[in-house]
């Protein structure tokens, strides 16, 4: 069974620029959450989306937005970049949205803001 | 804001040496997961902890789950080089946290096997 697969693997942007990340997720699985890691902050919660609709947000800019189509792929979108965006993008799939379900992580997307 | 603190943030140890890692919260989780993270790729589930005082052995590492939910140990026996990279600890639904999947990650330990 292929697993989560995110899109583009590499990115570099200027700021001001907007981005838009893919993610599949694996066939069959329902939810998918995104998460930024970096450094300084460590891995932090971006978003949850289940059957298309947003089931939790976490405490980021207006400037971070996602959606989740019907074949639940998802894509988040970043506007107005600035320097402290650049991080590794991080998107998991799971089933359904339940505390403890596993969550199978995708390999990240790295996005650098000069 | 719930919190998630493991240390040590950094540990280099040699081949058949021991090692534990902590992963200290005030908050309660429903449930706690330790997950492994190489170079270049996302984090793989090692293990999910539920219930408070549950040990989980998964071959030379042991997990435990504090009696009050708060906090977890990851042991690791005879370590090898290809224990090598970064544990992460993530709690899941809160006290009160309802009907999502959101992870709450610890600050994480880097670890390096030298052989």
């Amino acid at each position: 069974k292929a697993g989560v697969t995110q899109t583009p693997r590499y990115l570099i942007k200027t700021r001001g620029q907007q981005v838009t990340l893919s993610c599949s997720p694996i066939s069959g699985h329902r939810s998918v959450s995104w998460y930024q890691q970096t450094p300084g902050q460590g891995l932090q919660f971006l978003f949850e989306y289940f059957s298309e609709t947003q089931r939790n947000k976490g405490n980021f800019p207006g400037r971070f937005s996602g959606r989740q189509f019907s074949n639940s792929r998802s894509e988040m979108n970043v506007s107005t970049l600035e320097l402290g965006d650049s991080a590794l993008y991080l998107c998991a799939s799971s089933l359904v949205h339940l505390p403890g379900d596993e969550q199978f992580f995708g390999p990240g997307t790295r996005l650098t803001v000069l | 804001t719930q919190l998630l603190e493991q240390s040590p943030q950094f540990l280099s140890i040699q081949e058949g040496e021991n090692l534990t890692v902590y992963c200290n919260s005030s908050s309660v989780f429903s449930s706690l997961q330790w997950y492994r993270q190489e170079p270049g790729e996302g984090p793989v589930l090692l293990v999910t902890v539920v219930t408070g005082g549950e040990v989980k052995k998964l071959k030379r590492l042991t997990f435990q789950f504090g009696d009050a939910r708060k906090d977890s140990s990851l042991h690791i026996t005879a370590a090898q080089p290809g224990d090598t990279g970064l544990y992460l600890c993530a709690g899941a639904g809160g006290l009160y946290g309802g009907a999502t999947n959101k992870l709450i990650f610890g600050t994480g330990t880097l670890l390096a096997v030298q052989p």
